[in-house]
């Protein structure tokens, strides 16, 4: 199975200020397609997961451009050029590549 | 709009089986394909399998080879998630999540409500 390592795993931000999550996996997502299959999530407080970026860097759909994702291979970043009040939660990254897909520890994001 | 909705909350006893009802709504069921991931109390997502709405075909994680089967009535439009033996660890919120119908990516665009499954004697 590929595993997936992110970190920081507790990231206290403040408002106006930008943040930054790492998620690294044990085997490069890299398709022969071009494609890295590596997926962002957020759970906020009381909620399913909902997608924010897909393919490393696309953003989903209603998405703010706050929010962006990049890397290639085994080595992501997702960032969040100016965090608001309502960006707390937990994020994930997940790997789409191979079956059993899964997930990062995630890391919890949380207003200073 | 495209909704999944999931069953109430479930109380078993160990060892007893729990199936969850996960129902579609929104877009044309048979071209998707359905993921069950399930979170702890506390803890992160652990991917359990996946189901084609159209064939029936599923993929299941190893870790629950044997004790999971996820089914679909076409019917109505409602995939299914059963898992038997249950202990105190399959404490856990199941969702169902929609892939996408994008072909050049397979991340999850619709998640379904989340359902409570407690295993308590």
């Amino acid at each position: 199975d590929i595993v997936m390592t992110q970190s920081p795993l507790s990231l206290p931000v403040t408002p106006g200020e930008p943040a930054s999550i790492s998620c690294r996996s044990s085997q490069s997502l890299l398709h022969s397609n071009g494609y890295n299959y590596l997926d962002w999530y957020v759970q906020k407080p009381g909620q399913s997961p909902q997608l924010l970026i897909y393919l490393a860097s696309s953003r989903a759909s209603g998405v703010p451009d706050r929010f962006s994702g990049s890397g290639s291979g085994t080595d992501f970043t997702l960032k969040i050029t100016r965090v608001e009040a309502d960006d707390v939660g937990v994020y994930y990254c997940m790997q789409t590549l191979r079956t059993p897909r899964t997930f990062g520890q995630g890391t919890k994001v949380e207003i200073k | 709009q495209v909704q999944l909705v999931q069953s109430g909350t479930e109380l078993k006893k160990p060892g007893a089986s729990v199936r969850i009802s996960c129902k579609a709504s929104g877009y044309a069921f048979n071209y998707f394909f359905i993921h069950w991931v399930r979170q702890a109390p506390g803890q992160g997502l652990e991917w359990l399998g996946i189901i084609n709405s159209n064939v029936s075909d599923t993929t299941y994680a190893e870790k629950f080879q044997g004790r999971v089967t996820m089914t679909r009535d076409m019917s109505t439009n409602t995939i299914y998630m059963e898992l038997s033996s249950l202990t105190s660890e399959d404490t856990a919120v199941y969702y169902c999540a929609r892939e996408t119908a994008d072909l050049s990516s397979r991340h999850f665009d619709y998640w379904g409500q989340g359902t409570l499954v407690t295993v308590s004697s």
